[in-house]
């Protein structure tokens, strides 16, 4: 099983639409969960980080975390175009020495 | 304040050669990281630095080296490249040595290297 799995889609919703981006993780022990937008062509960017269970909301944004179920959402309410990017969702695990493990990314496309 | 920059945005290099990508942070972030991203395998960690002075490996070292003099810098090098490591190299840095549960890691624009 990969450390951290995601669609890597295209996923594609129209405009206004709420788009929902899934993440799973392999090890129980980890500990921070961060979701990264990457524009083609750019650097990842951080939206949201979260450490504890349950919903942590920043304006369009809400990340969740379920640790028993081991997977870490991300919502995008009322979507726009320009959130059309590749959505990556990385782990920090317990005792890593703060490194980071990343999922593949899941491509979102919105359309107008 | 420009957080991090890489040097060169990109670059052509020819199998055998030596090249030397620069990282240099103005944050004064304690832990630097070297990543490598390719289609379809995603970032994948090369070296990292909890501070100055001190090193360590990630998933995929082989053929590459790193320093750290000093908190601001960290270069990677490809002392021979080969072709397999075209791709692209993002450097992002930390606030806390060896992380800790909030510390985030903020990325560099890239350097896009093909090694012919």
């Amino acid at each position: 099983q990969k450390e951290v799995e995601q669609n890597s889609g295209p996923l594609s919703v129209p405009e206004g639409a709420i788009a929902s981006l899934n993440c799973t993780y392999s090890d129980r022990g980890s500990q921070s969960f961060f979701w990264y937008r990457q524009y083609s062509g750019k650097s990842p960017e951080l939206i949201m980080s979260i450490y504890s269970n349950g919903d942590k909301e920043d304006g369009r944004f809400t990340a969740q975390l379920n640790k028993a179920s081991q997977y870490v959402s991300l919502l995008i309410r009322d979507s726009q175009p320009s959130d059309s990017a590749t959505y990556l969702c990385a782990v920090k695990k317990e005792g890593s020495q703060g490194n980071l493990i990343f999922g593949k990314g899941t491509k979102l496309s919105v359309k107008p | 304040i420009a957080g991090i920059t890489q040097a060169p945005t990109s670059q052509i290099l020819a199998a055998g050669r030596r090249m030397t990508l620069r990282c240099t942070q103005d944050m004064r972030h304690n832990a630097m990281y070297w990543y490598r991203q390719d289609l379809g395998l995603g970032l994948r960690l090369i070296h990292y630095s909890n501070t100055a002075g001190t090193t360590g490996k990630g998933e995929v070292p082989d053929g590459y080296s790193v320093s750290r003099a000093n908190t601001d810098d960290f270069p990677l090098t490809l002392a021979s490249a080969v072709p397999s490591q075209t791709s692209v190299y993002f450097c992002a840095s930390s606030a806390l040595a060896g992380g800790g549960v909030t510390d985030t890691q903020y990325f560099g624009p890239g350097t896009r290297l093909t090694v012919l």
